[in-house]
């Protein structure tokens, strides 16, 4: 079975700081996808970001960015220059590729971020 | 824009009340999910469907049910409410069928409290 593991509950960085969210993955299939959602306090879950295992290139979404390392099963996000609206829980996700019957989304446990002031 | 509604954004119910949590997308989507959200555990799946009348059970289908009688809604099922299912249930759908390699699209979610 799969397993995606968020290791840091909480975190804060103030405003227009780097920060990097880190997400570790266990699984033994070759083709899989990997995502971080973002859910801001009492809004809708959405998208942040998203990478195909095959692809070597880091994906990049504006100040979001990817570093995808596929041998540690690392895939952690950075986010650049913070603005308050990025405060929020994330999730890092992972499903695994082409397989019929089988493809079920499987979800960290979630970072909470605080941007501060 | 896609978009994905639920029925209720909070929901207070009593112990042994039969529970429905209606969800509808506009989009088409092939796919839907209901899932519920807990502190220090994440999203869990309970169910999932890729097609009207589909249904395939997630991690924890144990004491829900679901019902895709149109395309565009999912209904999760709560037959007999505990206060163990005191939770947040969002929904989700997606296009690609029968992968969900695709985006998912939740919905705002309903915070469920069991009395």
């Amino acid at each position: 079975a799969q397993t995606v593991t968020q290791s840091q509950p909480e975190m804060s960085v103030q405003e227009a700081e780097t920060v990097t969210l880190s997400c570790t993955y266990d699984t033994s299939e070759n083709n899989y996808y990997l995502f971080w959602y973002k859910q801001p306090p009492s809004r809708q879950m959405i998208l942040v970001i998203r990478q195909e295992a095959y692809k070597q290139q880091n994906a990049t979404e504006n100040r979001f960015s990817v570093n995808f390392q596929k041998a540690a099963k690392s895939f952690s996000l950075k986010i650049s220059d913070s603005q308050l609206g990025d405060t929020a829980m994330y999730f890092c996700a992972f499903i695994q590729g082409a397989n019929f019957g089988n493809e079920k989304l499987t979800f960290g446990t979630g970072t909470r971020l605080t941007i501060i002031p | 824009d896609v978009k994905v509604t639920q029925s209720s954004r909070y929901l207070v119910k009593r112990t042994g009340e039969k529970v429905f949590l209606e969800c509808v997308q506009d989009m088409d989507h092939e796919n839907m999910f209901w899932y519920r959200q807990d502190p220090g555990l994440g999203l869990r799946l309970i169910y999932f469907s890729y097609d009207v009348k589909m249904k395939e059970k997630g991690d924890i289908p144990e004491g829900y049910s679901v019902s895709r009688e149109k395309k565009e809604r999912f209904s999760l099922i709560l037959e007999s409410a505990s206060t163990n299912q005191t939770s947040m249930y969002l929904c989700a759908s997606s296009l690609t069928a029968p992968l969900s390699t695709d985006t998912q699209y939740f919905g705002p979610g309903t915070r469920l409290t069991v009395l």
